[in-house]
């Protein structure tokens, strides 16, 4: 079964720096992996969605890498703001049984004006 | 522009009694889904339809039924309350399975068994 990690499970860090999230998956065979945002009692909001034959996709000041072969993903988030305050969750499609997301419990991040 | 929408969106419910969650997607999207989401476990998918009128067994589906009488709307029942039902319910729809697609969720139902 396909397990997703993701470290740190909390962040907090002062306006203005760059950081990054981590994700992990156990199974390499993936269609895609996605990054979604939730804010306290709201719905997920999808930020990047990357193909298993993309390296890297970006929107605005958001970058997602993908290291397929070593089960890797990150999430880079440039020049934080409070409003960037969210927990952010990452989630593969497996190739098997491709009707699933297989979720991570998150990273809560909190920028600090 | 609705995209995904559920209702309700909080309920609390005694042990025993029994409720319909509601999706509804105004994209088009033929593949469905239903998820729980639980405290340090991440989502985990319940039940899950690939068209009008299909269903099926997700990760979780004890306790729940699902149905998908129009390609718009699918319905997660719950027959017989338990706490351990006590969640946030979150439905998503996509287009189909490709490499290139991604779910859309919707805001969630918040339900309490007590």
């Amino acid at each position: 079964k396909q397990e997703v990690t993701q470290i740190p499970a909390a962040l907090s860090v002062p306006e203005g720096e760059n950081l990054v999230l981590n994700c992990s998956f156990t199974d390499s065979a993936i269609y895609n992996l996605q990054w979604f945002r939730q804010d306290p009692g709201k719905g997920l909001t999808s930020l990047l969605l990357i193909q298993s034959s993309q390296r890297e996709q970006t929107s605005g000041r958001l970058n997602a890498s993908l290291d397929k072969s070593s089960g890797r993903s990150t999430l880079y988030i440039a020049a934080s703001q409070p409003g960037d305050s969210a927990t952010y969750l990452c989630a593969v499609r497996p190739r098997t049984g491709a009707n699933n997301l297989f979720f991570g419990t998150g990273t809560r991040l909190t920028v600090i004006p | 522009n609705a995209g995904v929408t559920q209702t309700p969106k909080f309920r609390v419910l005694k042990t025993g009694q029994s409720m319909t969650l509601l999706c509804a997607q105004d994209m088009n999207h033929e593949y469905m889904y239903w998820y729980r989401q639980d405290p340090g476990m991440g989502l985990r998918l319940i039940h899950y339809s690939v068209g009008e009128g299909t269903t099926a067994k997700g990760e979780v589906p004890d306790g729940y039924n699902v149905s998908r009488l129009k390609k718009q709307n699918f319905l997660l029942g719950l027959e017989s309350a338990a706490p351990s039902q006590t969640s946030v319910y979150f439905c998503a729809s996509s287009t189909g399975h490709g490499a290139q697609i991604g779910y859309t969720f919707g805001s969630g139902t918040r339900l309490t068994v007590v």
